[in-house]
Protein backbone atom coordinates (compact mmCIF):
# COMPACT_ATOMS: atom_id res chain seq x y z
CA UNK A 1 0.00 0.00 0.00
CA UNK A 2 0.98 3.53 -1.14
CA UNK A 3 1.55 5.61 2.14
CA UNK A 4 3.47 8.04 4.67
CA UNK A 5 4.41 7.02 7.85
CA UNK A 6 5.42 8.63 10.53
CA UNK A 7 6.52 7.86 14.23
CA UNK A 8 5.56 7.89 16.83
CA UNK A 9 2.33 8.92 16.76
CA UNK A 10 2.27 10.66 19.77
CA UNK A 11 5.18 12.09 22.04
CA UNK A 12 5.26 14.03 25.49
CA UNK A 13 8.81 15.08 26.25
CA UNK A 14 10.18 17.97 28.05
CA UNK A 15 12.11 20.97 27.20
CA UNK A 16 15.84 20.75 25.94
CA UNK A 17 15.36 17.09 25.20
CA UNK A 18 16.22 16.45 22.00
CA UNK A 19 13.79 14.14 19.83
CA UNK A 20 13.34 12.70 16.39
CA UNK A 21 10.44 12.35 14.38
CA UNK A 22 10.58 9.90 11.84
CA UNK A 23 8.79 9.85 7.89
CA UNK A 24 9.01 7.58 5.37
CA UNK A 25 7.15 6.84 2.06
CA UNK A 26 7.04 3.95 -0.14
CA UNK A 27 5.98 5.97 -3.72
CA UNK A 28 9.61 6.88 -4.81
CA UNK A 29 8.80 10.49 -4.29
CA UNK A 30 10.89 13.15 -4.57
CA UNK A 31 9.68 16.12 -2.86
CA UNK A 32 8.87 15.89 0.67
CA UNK A 33 7.96 17.98 3.37
CA UNK A 34 7.39 18.75 7.24
CA UNK A 35 3.79 21.08 8.16
CA UNK A 36 3.15 22.00 11.64
CA UNK A 37 -1.11 22.42 12.31
CA UNK A 38 -1.41 25.01 15.14
CA UNK A 39 -5.44 25.87 15.92
CA UNK A 40 -6.56 28.80 14.12
CA UNK A 41 -3.07 28.63 12.00
CA UNK A 42 -3.85 26.22 9.30
CA UNK A 43 -0.76 24.23 8.39
CA UNK A 44 2.55 26.02 7.97
CA UNK A 45 5.85 24.55 6.17
CA UNK A 46 9.05 23.77 7.94
CA UNK A 47 11.35 22.31 5.97
CA UNK A 48 10.90 20.54 2.71
CA UNK A 49 13.70 18.79 0.49
CA UNK A 50 13.39 18.56 -3.48
CA UNK A 51 15.49 15.53 -3.56
CA UNK A 52 18.80 13.24 -1.45
CA UNK A 53 20.90 16.13 0.16
CA UNK A 54 18.62 18.69 -0.97
CA UNK A 55 16.82 20.57 1.94
CA UNK A 56 15.70 24.07 2.54
CA UNK A 57 13.60 26.25 4.76
CA UNK A 58 9.99 26.84 5.04
CA UNK A 59 7.91 29.25 6.39
CA UNK A 60 8.50 28.17 9.83
CA UNK A 61 12.28 26.69 10.16
CA UNK A 62 13.53 27.77 13.14
CA UNK A 63 14.05 25.53 15.92
CA UNK A 64 14.08 22.05 13.71
CA UNK A 65 16.27 20.71 11.37
CA UNK A 66 15.86 17.89 9.03
CA UNK A 67 18.16 16.09 6.58
CA UNK A 68 17.40 13.20 3.50
CA UNK A 69 20.06 11.10 3.15
CA UNK A 70 18.05 8.56 1.44
CA UNK A 71 15.16 9.04 -0.55
CA UNK A 72 12.54 7.59 1.41
CA UNK A 73 13.24 9.02 4.77
CA UNK A 74 13.11 12.66 5.95
CA UNK A 75 13.01 13.17 9.70
CA UNK A 76 12.35 15.98 11.86
CA UNK A 77 15.09 17.26 14.53
CA UNK A 78 14.00 18.86 17.57
CA UNK A 79 17.33 19.37 19.09
CA UNK A 80 16.63 21.65 22.19
CA UNK A 81 12.39 21.61 22.13
CA UNK A 82 10.66 24.19 23.67
CA UNK A 83 6.85 24.26 24.94
CA UNK A 84 6.00 26.36 21.89
CA UNK A 85 6.98 23.70 19.62
CA UNK A 86 4.03 21.77 21.06
CA UNK A 87 2.05 20.94 17.52
CA UNK A 88 0.77 18.42 15.18
CA UNK A 89 3.13 17.36 12.92
CA UNK A 90 2.70 16.23 9.18
CA UNK A 91 4.79 14.89 6.85
CA UNK A 92 4.38 14.90 3.40
CA UNK A 93 5.48 13.78 -0.38
CA UNK A 94 4.67 14.60 -3.90
CA UNK A 95 6.01 13.40 -7.08
CA UNK A 96 8.36 15.61 -9.39
CA UNK A 97 5.74 15.78 -12.01
CA UNK A 98 2.79 16.38 -9.48
CA UNK A 99 0.14 19.04 -10.37
CA UNK A 100 1.03 19.88 -6.65
CA UNK A 101 -0.68 17.43 -4.57
CA UNK A 102 0.97 16.02 -1.83
CA UNK A 103 0.41 12.71 0.09
CA UNK A 104 0.17 12.90 4.15
CA UNK A 105 1.33 10.97 7.02
CA UNK A 106 -1.45 10.24 9.71
CA UNK A 107 0.57 13.21 11.77
CA UNK A 108 2.52 13.04 14.93
CA UNK A 109 1.18 15.27 17.94
CA UNK A 110 3.98 16.17 19.77
CA UNK A 111 3.71 18.17 23.49
CA UNK A 112 6.55 19.76 25.24
CA UNK A 113 6.53 20.35 28.75
CA UNK B 1 3.35 36.00 -1.70
CA UNK B 2 0.24 33.44 -1.98
CA UNK B 3 -2.56 33.22 0.33
CA UNK B 4 -5.85 31.22 0.95
CA UNK B 5 -9.09 32.87 3.08
CA UNK B 6 -11.44 30.14 4.18
CA UNK B 7 -14.31 30.56 7.00
CA UNK B 8 -13.12 29.30 9.97
CA UNK B 9 -16.24 28.08 12.04
CA UNK B 10 -17.65 26.06 13.63
CA UNK B 11 -20.01 25.76 10.91
CA UNK B 12 -22.80 23.70 12.52
CA UNK B 13 -25.62 22.13 9.92
CA UNK B 14 -28.45 19.38 10.57
CA UNK B 15 -28.55 16.39 8.13
CA UNK B 16 -29.15 16.72 4.88
CA UNK B 17 -28.71 20.37 4.80
CA UNK B 18 -26.76 22.01 1.76
CA UNK B 19 -23.48 23.09 2.90
CA UNK B 20 -21.38 26.07 1.16
CA UNK B 21 -17.72 26.35 2.64
CA UNK B 22 -16.17 29.87 1.15
CA UNK B 23 -12.24 29.66 0.03
CA UNK B 24 -10.48 32.49 -1.54
CA UNK B 25 -7.19 33.03 -2.60
CA UNK B 26 -4.18 35.06 -3.90
CA UNK B 27 -1.50 33.95 -6.07
CA UNK B 28 0.70 34.69 -8.98
CA UNK B 29 0.21 32.95 -11.84
CA UNK B 30 -2.19 29.70 -12.33
CA UNK B 31 -2.38 28.03 -9.31
CA UNK B 32 -3.68 24.61 -8.88
CA UNK B 33 -6.36 24.14 -5.71
CA UNK B 34 -7.10 21.94 -3.72
CA UNK B 35 -9.74 20.66 -0.72
CA UNK B 36 -8.20 18.30 1.78
CA UNK B 37 -10.59 17.03 4.79
CA UNK B 38 -9.50 15.91 8.44
CA UNK B 39 -11.60 13.07 10.03
CA UNK B 40 -11.25 13.57 13.67
CA UNK B 41 -7.79 12.01 15.02
CA UNK B 42 -6.79 11.71 11.30
CA UNK B 43 -4.19 12.91 9.05
CA UNK B 44 -5.25 14.93 6.19
CA UNK B 45 -6.59 13.11 2.78
CA UNK B 46 -7.27 14.75 -0.55
CA UNK B 47 -10.67 15.53 -1.23
CA UNK B 48 -11.00 16.88 -4.03
CA UNK B 49 -8.46 19.61 -6.56
CA UNK B 50 -8.71 21.32 -9.92
CA UNK B 51 -5.86 22.49 -11.52
CA UNK B 52 -6.98 24.74 -14.34
CA UNK B 53 -9.84 27.59 -14.83
CA UNK B 54 -13.50 26.37 -14.44
CA UNK B 55 -12.16 23.00 -13.92
CA UNK B 56 -14.46 21.61 -11.53
CA UNK B 57 -13.28 18.97 -8.97
CA UNK B 58 -15.81 16.33 -7.22
CA UNK B 59 -15.36 13.67 -4.68
CA UNK B 60 -17.88 11.61 -2.13
CA UNK B 61 -21.35 14.62 -3.28
CA UNK B 62 -18.13 17.47 -2.63
CA UNK B 63 -17.71 19.84 -5.75
CA UNK B 64 -15.69 22.66 -6.35
CA UNK B 65 -15.18 24.84 -9.00
CA UNK B 66 -12.20 26.75 -9.66
CA UNK B 67 -13.15 30.60 -10.59
CA UNK B 68 -10.17 32.41 -11.74
CA UNK B 69 -12.24 35.31 -12.30
CA UNK B 70 -12.67 35.68 -8.40
CA UNK B 71 -9.95 33.68 -7.58
CA UNK B 72 -12.59 31.80 -5.11
CA UNK B 73 -13.02 27.82 -5.09
CA UNK B 74 -15.84 27.39 -3.05
CA UNK B 75 -16.92 23.88 -1.17
CA UNK B 76 -20.15 22.65 -2.01
CA UNK B 77 -22.91 19.54 -0.97
CA UNK B 78 -26.46 19.14 -1.61
CA UNK B 79 -26.72 17.01 1.90
CA UNK B 80 -24.30 16.73 4.21
CA UNK B 81 -24.38 13.41 6.50
CA UNK B 82 -22.87 13.02 10.12
CA UNK B 83 -20.06 11.29 8.55
CA UNK B 84 -18.84 14.48 6.87
CA UNK B 85 -17.84 16.24 10.43
CA UNK B 86 -14.62 16.95 10.26
CA UNK B 87 -11.69 20.11 9.32
CA UNK B 88 -12.13 21.37 6.04
CA UNK B 89 -9.03 22.84 4.28
CA UNK B 90 -8.63 25.02 1.16
CA UNK B 91 -5.08 24.94 -0.07
CA UNK B 92 -3.33 25.95 -3.79
CA UNK B 93 0.25 24.74 -5.32
CA UNK B 94 1.44 27.92 -7.24
CA UNK B 95 4.29 25.67 -9.08
CA UNK B 96 7.98 25.74 -9.18
CA UNK B 97 8.74 22.63 -7.00
CA UNK B 98 9.67 24.42 -4.24
CA UNK B 99 6.98 25.54 -2.89
CA UNK B 100 4.76 23.94 -0.89
CA UNK B 101 1.06 24.07 -0.25
CA UNK B 102 -0.36 26.97 1.17
CA UNK B 103 -3.27 26.51 3.40
CA UNK B 104 -5.76 27.90 4.83
CA UNK B 105 -6.79 27.97 8.47
CA UNK B 106 -9.26 25.09 8.20
CA UNK B 107 -13.37 25.10 8.62
CA UNK B 108 -14.18 23.03 11.53
CA UNK B 109 -17.97 21.47 9.84
CA UNK B 110 -20.34 19.93 12.55
CA UNK B 111 -23.09 17.59 11.28
CA UNK B 112 -25.72 16.77 13.43
CA UNK B 113 -28.60 14.12 13.48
Amino acid sequence: EAQVTQNPRYLITVTGKKLTVTCSQNMNHEYMSWYRQDPGLGLRQIYYSMNVEVTDKGDVPEGYKVSRKEKRNFPLILESPSPNQTSLYFCASSPPTSDGEQFFGPGTRLTVL
Amino acid sequence: GDSVTQMEGPVTLSEEACLTINCTYTATGYPSLFWYVQYPGEGLQLLLKATKADDKGSNKGFEATYRKETTSFHLEKGSVQVSDSAVYFCALYSGGGADGLTFGKGTHLIIQP
